[in-house]
């Protein structure tokens, strides 16, 4: 079965970093574009990256690019997404899924961030 | 990049169609056919209903369709069910070789 496994919710505060992850399994890992998508209590959806696990080419999307860095390891077939200094406003659920073609075919489950102080 | 427009809600009684829907540029939208629909319920993550503008995955009722016209993509509900009732994004491939998704649309079934 193709699964995205994320890793669990975290509670920060305001200028911490953080790194969360996302495990693939059930596939060849490097068959498909990972993405990260975020999601804002009440929000729609908003696509901050996607990366192939194959050479870690990495594009993102104009409102996130220096406010996050997308990164893989392959041979543990997880992909991350990472915050050097986090903001309230980050708070949000953040999924992860690969990318195929135009569509996200496999979602993780979410990883909810919550910064306060 | 703008989100693409949708509806912020839509509703219908069950057994009738529906349609969401989900407006962009040449830039998106216009210039692939790339048109991606996820529902998404209450809590959960979301799923995909239609890819590349008209087709459906393995699985998902044949009362879901999609098309296009132009800067505009469109998703098709026919005989709405209860459990029909959830969030509905739309999404397209991007000029920038990322993706852009919608708004969101809510749709309610009376």
């Amino acid at each position: 079965e193709v699964q995205l496994v994320q890793s669990g919710a975290e509670v920060k505060k305001p200028g911490e970093s953080l790194k969360i992850s996302c495990k693939g399994s059930g596939y060849s890992f490097t068959t498909y574009w990972f993405g990260w998508v975020r999601q804002m209590p009440g929000k729609g959806l908003e696509c901050m990256g996607i990366i192939y696990p194959g050479d870690s080419d990495t594009r993102y999307s104009p409102s996130f690019q220096g406010q996050v860095t997308i990164s893989v390891d392959k041979s543990i077939t997880t992909a991350y997404l990472q915050w050097s200094s986090l903001k309230a406003s980050d708070t949000a659920m953040y999924y992860c899924a690969t990318f195929s073609g135009g569509y996200a075919g496999i979602w993780g489950q979410g990883t909810m961030v919550t910064v306060s102080s | 990049q703008s989100a693409l427009t949708q509806p912020a809600s839509v509703s219908g009684s069950p057994g009738q169609s529906i349609t969401i829907s989900c407006t962009g540029t040449s830039s998106d939208v216009g210039g692939y056919n790339y048109v991606s629909w996820y529902q998404q319920h209450p809590g959960k993550a979301p799923k995909l209903m239609i890819y590349d503008v008209s087709n459906r995955p393995s699985g998902v009722s044949n009362r879901f369709s999609g098309s296009k016209s132009g800067n505009t993509a469109s998703l098709t509900i026919s005989g709405l069910q209860a459990e029909d009732e959830a969030d509905y994004h739309c999404s397209s491939y991007t000029s920038t070789s990322t993706y852009v998704f919608g708004t969101g649309t809510k749709v309610t079934v009376l």
